[in-house]
């Protein structure tokens, strides 16, 4: 079973620019979350879907942040305009919907440095 | 976002010892826990899940939780080098989002 991709692994771009990540999930994960880690912190949810549906962004930045799961199953997270405190690792996890007993399995993430 | 908080570190126990992990949550509706491990520079996995009150062992793994008191350990008996990483408390709320602590640096001396 291929496990959750991400693209890129890495990215450095200047403050004020943009940037878009990419995720796939593992098949048949119904639900796609995407977190934010900063360097000695633990992960923070910013976004959670359900197939092609919103749950909860309640901790996204929704000024700058943007996030869609058009067909249900892959996802995009951008960022527009990026600010130097946007520098952390962005994880994409996934798991099956519907059970509290599932657990989330994570991408490799990406790397996000704004200089 | 839900609390979770869980004893900031970093913990540094001799090989063979046994490290103890402690985590607390707010949300007095959680149903579901989680360990995860990281690795530095990897991405977090799962070692243990728990759901019911009381200890689930798993090899040298022991997950404890106590709902009433709305906190969850971990222990891991036997600590190798190979434990040396940053173990997060990950807790699933009604709407299968997962909240982590900030978690817990382990360093395991030979």
């Amino acid at each position: 079973e291929a496990g959750v991709a991400q693209s890129p692994r890495y990215k450095i771009i200047e403050k004020r620019q943009s940037v878009a990540f990419w995720c796939n999930p593992i098949s048949g994960h119904a639900t796609l979350y995407w977190y934010q880690q900063i360097l000695g912190q633990g992960p923070k949810l910013l976004i959670q879907f359900q197939n092609n549906g919103v749950v909860d962004d309640s901790q996204l930045p929704k000024d700058r942040f943007s996030a869609e799961r058009l067909k249900g199953v892959d996802s995009t997270l951008k960022i527009q305009p990026a600010k130097l405190e946007d520098s952390a690792v962005y994880l994409c996890a996934s798991s099956r919907a519907g059970q509290l007993n599932t657990e989330a399995f994570f991408g490799q993430g990406t790397r996000l440095t704004v200089v | 976002q839900k609390e979770v908080e869980q004893n900031s570190g970093p913990l540094s126990v001799p090989e063979g010892a046994i490290a103890s992990l402690n985590c607390t949550y707010s949300d007095r509706g959680s149903q579901s826990f989680f360990w995860y491990r990281q690795y530095s520079g990897k991405s977090p996995e799962l070692i243990m899940s728990i759901y019911s009150n009381g200890d689930k062992e798993d090899g040298r793994f022991t997950a404890q939780l106590n709902k009433a008191s709305q906190y969850v350990s971990l222990l891991i008996r036997d600590s190798q080098p190979s434990d040396s990483a940053t173990y997060l408390c990950a807790v699933k709320g009604a709407g299968n989002q997962f909240y982590f602590g900030t978690g817990t640096s382990l360093t395991v001396i030979p």
